[in-house]
């Protein structure tokens, strides 16, 4: 078990709708990272949050938004939902460093239709 | 942009055999290699975090290598067993970045059939 929760497991959306998917770091970490990992892929980085503050992004539009609570849970909102955003969301905790791994959570498996 | 490769994409191998697999990686502005175990149903789990070159680690039965000149490492499965069925990613950090994000290559889906 990484101590890093996410939540939900699963979710199905209809196109255009909005969602919003939540993670819940390791204790002690600051930083938090999502990733989307389509079909056949690796994980893609979408955005890092670190103390609050995005600290980088992906290649993702600005409909994928994110926050980050004084507790460093986070949450990322997908807004106006396309059929490609179907995809494993995975959060990261980690502490910043050049050899701190990152724990990741089991996922959440968006399906839009 | 940032290119991770793995091979092979997927390996079938016995109980017992020993089994390697590749990682390569832009050779510039090298900052840290990972590589995670990924588990059907479960989460990534970090085997290694290697930053230096030559950098060898070991784990048990699984090992690997770094060499950030030519932009590769190898990570290692010695006498494999059913429970080290999963997929296995690699990820770089660049160095010219200002946070820590990890760019994965699509893994190696490793079968050990009993």
């Amino acid at each position: 078990e990484t101590g890093v929760t996410q939540s939900p497991t699963h979710l199905i959306k209809t196109r255009g709708q909005q969602v919003t998917l939540r993670c819940s770091s390791q204790s002690g970490h600051n930083t938090v990272s999502w990733y989307q990992q389509a079909l056949g892929q690796g994980p893609q980085f979408i955005f890092q949050y670190y103390r609050e503050e995005e600290n980088g992004r992906g290649n993702f539009p600005p409909r994928f938004s994110g926050l980050q609570f004084p507790n460093y849970s986070s949450e990322l909102n997908v807004n106006a939902l396309e059929l490609d955003d179907s995809a494993l969301y995975l959060c990261a905790s980690s502490v910043p460093g050049r050899n701190t791994e990152a724990f990741f959570g089991q996922g959440t498996r968006l399906t839009v239709v | 942009i940032l290119n991770v490769e793995q091979s092979p994409q997927s390996l079938h191998v016995q109980e017992g055999d020993s089994t390697n697999f590749t990682c390569s990686f832009p050779s510039s502005n090298f900052y840290a290699l990972h590589w995670y175990r990924w588990e059907t149903a479960k989460s990534p789990e970090a085997l290694f975090v290697m930053t230096l070159n030559g950098d060898e680690k070991k784990k048990g039965r699984i090992s690997a290598t770094l060499n950030t000149k030519e932009g590769y490492s190898y990570l290692y499965i010695k006498g494999s067993q059913p429970e080290d069925s999963a997929t296995y990613l690699c990820a770089f950090i660049s160095s010219g970045g200002s946070n820590y994000k990890l760019t994965f290559g699509k893994g190696t889906l490793l079968t050990v059939n009993p």
